[in-house]
């Protein structure tokens, strides 16, 4: 079985402070994982994805995330944290294999306040 | 070109109905999977149909059972109800011919069950 963990289901920062967001998977198989954002009353909207390529990942909005599999960690990490950034992000998992029907393991999410 | 999208936005019912959500796929995407969104909680895999057949399913009881039309949109039913049963349902769209392929997510229907 799959699942991830993020630490800390509340982080703050100030705007124009470093934004790190932590994940830890935990799988059997090489995993794929991403990294998505839900803002209030939407859907989820995918920041990023590792899917065994390159293991440092950019994403949109200035998101990025390194894939270190020695630490069996995915953190997400922006150089400079903006107002519009607050928001819900929830790290994923999904096994590889054949299809882009895999289903996804979700963490419980952490909560980005970004302050003035 | 539309995303996924689902109806109807919002819904409550009471305690032992039946409801039915509906989604439609990304254009282009052939495989839709659901998921229910509990408050403060991560989405959980409810089921994933592809060429209308249940593929996969996570750990919910049969009164969630779904439905996938020749045009790939999909339904979820959810027979009497519990109050527990109150939450976000996410419907997600993908491609199963690309392994790598990205779940495209549509905006929910908010369920509450009174």
């Amino acid at each position: 079985a799959q699942s991830v963990t993020q630490l800390g289901s509340h982080v703050s920062v100030s705007e124009g402070a470093l934004v790190l967001l932590r994940c830890n998977y935990s799988s059997s198989v090489p995993p794929y994982l991403f990294w998505y954002v839900q803002y209030p009353n939407q859907g989820l909207q995918l920041l990023l994805k590792y899917t065994s390529a390159a293991t440092l990942v950019k994403g949109i909005n200035g998101f990025e995330a390194e894939f270190k599999k020695s630490e069996t960690s995915f953190h997400l990490t922006k150089p400079s944290a903006h107002m519009s950034d607050a928001a819900e992000y929830f790290c994923a998992v999904s096994p590889q294999g054949a299809g882009g029907g895999n289903k996804l393991t979700f963490g419980t999410g952490t909560q980005l306040k970004v302050e003035l | 070109d539309a995303g996924v999208t689902q109806s109807p936005t919002h819904l409550i019912k009471t305690r032992g109905q039946q409801v039915t959500l509906r989604c439609s796929p990304k254009s282009g995407h052939d495989t839709v999977s659901w998921y229910q969104q509990a408050l403060g909680q991560g989405p959980q895999f409810i089921f994933q149909y592809y060429e209308e057949e249940e593929r996969q399913r996570g750990n919910f009881p049969d009164r969630f059972s779904g439905h996938q039309f020749p045009n790939y949109s999909s339904e979820l039913n959810v027979n009497a109800l519990l109050l527990g049963d109150s939450a976000l349902y996410l419907c997600a769209s993908t491609r199963d011919r690309i392994s790598t392929d990205t779940q495209y997510f549509g905006p929910g229907t908010r369920l509450t069950v009174l």
